[in-house]
């Protein structure tokens, strides 16, 4: 199965700082990777597929990039409602693995 | 517009078993493997299982494969989820999702709101 390791699990910012998320995977998956946001209660939403086509209706502060193992989630310049949680996953292959979480925090 | 509708979620015992089902609509069902996630509580997600378009092609993650069935009815636009030998550790809120098709779409752009799974005395 193939694991993937986001990092940090965990971050506080402020609006409008610039925040990169990564997620690394245990062997490549070329760009079968995407990015999701959940804020508590909710049903997670998909930002980014493809490791860094955005999803429509999605704002263009967000952008994902990498190929192979390693990737990255950018928020260009964070917004109140960005604080949340990001999950990456990745779906080269069953099973489909996520990654453990970053909670976005305010500073 | 896509829909995914949730339901079957409830309080049951230790070993005992439910039913999860998921009605989709808004989309060609048939076109799309359809999977389900769960959400542990204060947890992050986990992919749970898999079917393919067709039907004939069921993936699992290892904590519950032999217990956990996974099935679609695509003249109903339905997939299930029977699961078996219930545990603890299965306690979570399961969330059915429109996974990849075979023209390229990729997976997780809908979700259902998720139904509550308790397993508990």
């Amino acid at each position: 199965d193939i694991q993937m390791t986001q990092s940090p699990s965990a971050m506080s910012a402020s609006v409008g700082d610039r925040v990169t998320i990564t997620c690394r995977a245990s062997q490549g998956i070329s760009t079968f990777l995407a990015w999701f946001q959940q804020k508590p209660g909710k049903v997670p939403k998909r930002l980014i597929y493809a490791a860094s086509s955005l999803q429509s209706g999605v704002p263009s502060r967000f952008s994902g990039s990498g190929s192979g193992t390693e990737f990255t989630l950018t928020i260009s310049s964070l917004q109140p409602e960005d604080f949340a949680t990001y999950y990456c996953l990745q779906y080269n292959s069953y099973p489909y693995t996520f990654g453990q979480g970053t909670k976005l925090e305010i500073k | 517009e896509v829909q995914l509708l949730d339901s079957g979620g409830g309080l049951v015992q230790p070993g005992g078993s439910l039913k999860l089902s998921c009605s989709a609509s808004g989309f060609t069902f048939d076109a799309f493997a359809m999977s389900w996630v769960r959400q542990a509580p204060g947890k992050g997600l986990e992919w749970v299982s898999g079917v393919s378009g067709r039907g004939d092609s069921t993936y699992y993650v290892d904590s519950v494969r032999g217990r956990f069935t996974i099935s679609r009815d695509n003249s109903k636009s339905m997939v299930y989820l029977q699961m078996n030998s219930l545990r603890a550790e299965d306690t979570a809120v399961y969330y059915c999702a429109k996974d990849e098709s075979v023209v390229g779409a990729t997976p997780f752009d809908s979700w259902g709101q998720g139904t509550l799974v308790t397993v508990s005395s």
